[in-house]
């Protein structure tokens, strides 16, 4: 089983539209999370860290259910510029590494 | 806004080659990683660096693969003998001490061995 597993898409979808994406992670020790966006032969940036209680960045909103180890993103009022790839990251506690476990990544196609 | 930057950009060379990859990650950050990501793949963790020694790695960064922080700016990746399949892209990431584990990326190397 992947660790960190995304619906690679791609999500074709209209400006203005709002679309969510999905993650399940495998390891439940895994304590830190974060959405990474990547663009096209680019590095990945950080678009925003995920917190139990969820949270919420202008257009954009994270959840988090550690019980089903899942993880979402909301983006509302789709961009032309939101189109790219969404990573989905995790961080493990139990094997001492503090290193990003990244998703394969879900792509994102906001059309006029 | 500080930025991490990298070295170069595009880096061809032949199997069995040396490289280096640099890196100089955001001046007050204090921990340091390289990973890689294969063309069509996801980014995978390689090494991480703190207080001037690999704190973890994973099982691609063998014994080719070497890294160091010659002064106290620069981070550096080194393969002593490249193969085809570490053609990859590079990217470097630092992160501070008191910011949880949000780790900030550089532009990357695109490493291509031939």
């Amino acid at each position: 089983r992947k660790e960190v597993e995304q619906d690679p898409g791609p999500f074709n979808v209209p400006e203005g539209a709002t679309v969510a994406f999905n993650c399940t992670y495998s390891n439940s020790a895994s304590q830190s999370f974060f959405w990474y966006r990547q663009d096209c032969r680019k590095e990945p940036k950080l678009l925003m860290s995920v917190y139990s209680s969820g949270n919420e960045d202008g257009r954009f909103t994270a959840q988090l259910n550690r019980a089903s180890q899942y993880i979402s993103l909301l983006i509302r009022d789709s961009k032309l510029s939101d189109s790219a790839t969404y990573l989905c990251v995790v961080v493990h506690m139990d094997t001492g590494r503090r290193a990003l476990t990244f998703g394969s990544g879900t792509r994102l196609q906001v059309q006029p | 806004e500080p930025e991490v930057t990298q070295t170069p950009s595009h880096q061809v060379t032949q199997m069995g080659q040396e490289v280096i990859l640099r890196c100089v990650p955001i001046s007050n950050h204090l921990y340091f990683y390289w990973y890689r990501q294969i063309l069509g793949q996801k980014v995978e963790f390689l090494v991480s660096f703190y207080n001037n020694e690999i704190s973890e790695k994973s099982e691609i960064f063998d014994d080719q693969f070497s890294v160091e922080r010659p002064d106290g700016s620069n981070f550096t990746l080194k393969i002593r003998s490249t193969k085809l399949e570490d053609s990859a892209m590079y990217f470097c990431a630092s992160r501070p001490r008191d910011r949880g584990y949000e780790q900030y990326f550089g532009p990357g190397t695109r490493l291509t061995v031939t």
